[in-house]
């Protein structure tokens, strides 16, 4: 079982619409990694959580530290925001420095 | 704001070949973070170095081996390549202690290496 689990793994939405993306957990972690890869590969770093919640522009992501559980919601979105969004965790026991990645979702936002 | 750079972006290599990809940290960044991420999976980390020292390992295969410089910069050197170590290798940075995973890591835009 994977230790970070992402839902959806695909999802297509129309301009405008409001969106919400899921990670779900299973190890005890010091931090939460939101990330943005387009196409052609560079990676983003959205946000980082440990606590609470965060807010850029149209971007809000919440962390439940008890419910071992984050979100990442996209208001009003845009066909720019089409991206693999990532979500990366790092260990707190036996895990090493680097993060722990989720397998992505894939957004595509339609005109 | 600068970012992380790498360098080269795209590298085209023969089997059993060797490459060297390198990585320039965030100014006043001290800890380097080496990724590698296979077509279609998510980044794996290989290994991490906090002020010129290792700070963790990863996945990394022995034939690969990596260092921190005193200007903070990290080359990654891979040897005896293989047709499977075709992927994109991200590096990121962050500033911090030692465990910095708690520290927000900024990710380069990556070499992508093509082992032919």
């Amino acid at each position: 079982k994977n230790e970070v689990e992402q839902s959806p793994q695909n999802l297509t939405a129309q301009e405008g619409e409001f969106i919400t993306i899921n990670c779900s957990y299973s190890v005890g972690i010091s931090a939460l990694h939101w990330l943005q890869q387009h196409p052609g590969g560079g990676i983003v770093s959205l946000f980082m959580l440990s606590s609470g919640k965060k807010k850029h522009g149209r971007l809000i992501a919440t962390i439940n530290i008890q419910e071992k559980h984050s979100s990442l919601h996209i208001t009003a979105s845009h066909p720019r925001d089409s991206a693999v969004y990532i979500c990366a965790v790092g260990l707190l026991e036996g895990g090493a420095d680097g993060l722990t990645f989720g397998k992505g979702t894939h957004l595509i936002i339609q005109p | 704001a600068a970012g992380v750079i790498q360098s080269p972006r795209h590298l085209i290599k023969e089997k059993r070949e060797t490459a060297t990809l390198k990585c320039y940290p965030i100014p006043r960044h001290d800890t380097v973070y080496w990724y590698q991420q296979g077509p279609g999976q998510d980044p794996q980390f290989l290994i991490s170095f906090y002020e010129k020292m290792q700070s963790d390992k990863g996945s990394i295969p022995d034939r690969f081996s990596a260092q921190q410089f005193s200007d903070y910069h990290s080359e990654l050197n891979m040897s005896s390549l293989e047709l499977g170590d075709s992927a994109l290798y991200f590096c990121a940075s962050s500033e911090g202690t030692s465990g910095g995973f708690y520290n927000e890591q900024f990710f380069g835009p990556g070499t992508r290496l093509t082992v032919l």
